[in-house]
């Protein structure tokens, strides 16, 4: 079964320091990949997606996220976090449409 | 705003009852999606429709769940006989997808109904 896994349930960042966020996925066969966010109060919102091309995709407020093929993986990074940037974060993979299985979460706290 | 809507956005029950949550998606998208979301883990699918016919169920819905997208348009979901473990946000997402395999569902999703069991 597709299965995605985030490593970091909750980090913790001051203003300007850079961001990375880990996201493996289990799946063998050719998958779409998106990163969603959720703002204080607000819905989820998408924030970058990868379906083909250029591995490295960029989003929304500056993020921008690497697809590794054979590392399975789709890392979520900033270069510089601003307060504003404090959201829960979600990694996402589907077969090429269809239903998305989502990761469990990362909280993004960014200290002022 | 043109977005994805869900009613009611708030619904508090006492077990055994019955519940029925309604979504409004972006007007022509032809997928609907129905999650739901418990504290400290991420979206879990539940079903989906393109117009009007469902095409996927998970394991999750058991049979006290029930979803309907009568006219391709607005969809509910039905919880018969809640339990406390029915608890959760449930989300719903929707999408435009084409034929041609290179165009790909990108899911927008509503701010979600919350639902308490009591």
């Amino acid at each position: 079964a597709q299965s995605v896994s985030q490593h970091n349930h909750h980090v913790i960042l001051s203003e300007a320091a850079s961001l990375e966020l880990g996201c493996n996925y289990s799946y063998g066969g050719t998958v779409n990949l998106f990163w969603y966010v959720q703002y204080p109060g607000q819905h989820l919102q998408l924030l970058l997606k990868y379906f083909s091309g250029d591995p490295l995709v960029k989003g929304i407020k500056g993020f921008e996220a690497e697809f590794i093929k054979s590392k399975f993986s789709f890392n979520l990074r900033k270069p510089s976090v601003q307060w504003s940037d404090t959201a829960e974060s979600f990694c996402a993979v589907n077969n090429q449409g269809g239903k998305l299985i989502f990761g469990q979460g990362t909280e993004l706290s960014v200290k002022p | 705003d043109t977005g994805v809507s869900q009613n009611p956005r708030h619904k508090i029950t006492k077990r055994g009852q019955n519940v029925t949550f309604r979504c409004d998606p972006i007007s022509e998208h032809n997928r609907l999606y129905w999650y739901r979301q418990t504290l400290g883990q991420g979206p879990e699918f539940l079903t989906y429709f393109q117009n009007e016919a469902q095409l996927e169920k998970s394991r999750l819905l058991s049979d006290r769940f029930s979803a309907e997208r009568p006219k391709g348009s607005f969809s509910t979901l039905e919880i018969q006989r809640t339990e406390q473990g029915d608890s959760a946000m449930y989300l719903c997402a929707s999408s435009l997808v084409f034929d041609r395999p290179e165009e790909f569902d990108t899911q927008y999703f509503g701010p979600g109904t919350r639902l308490t069991v009591l």
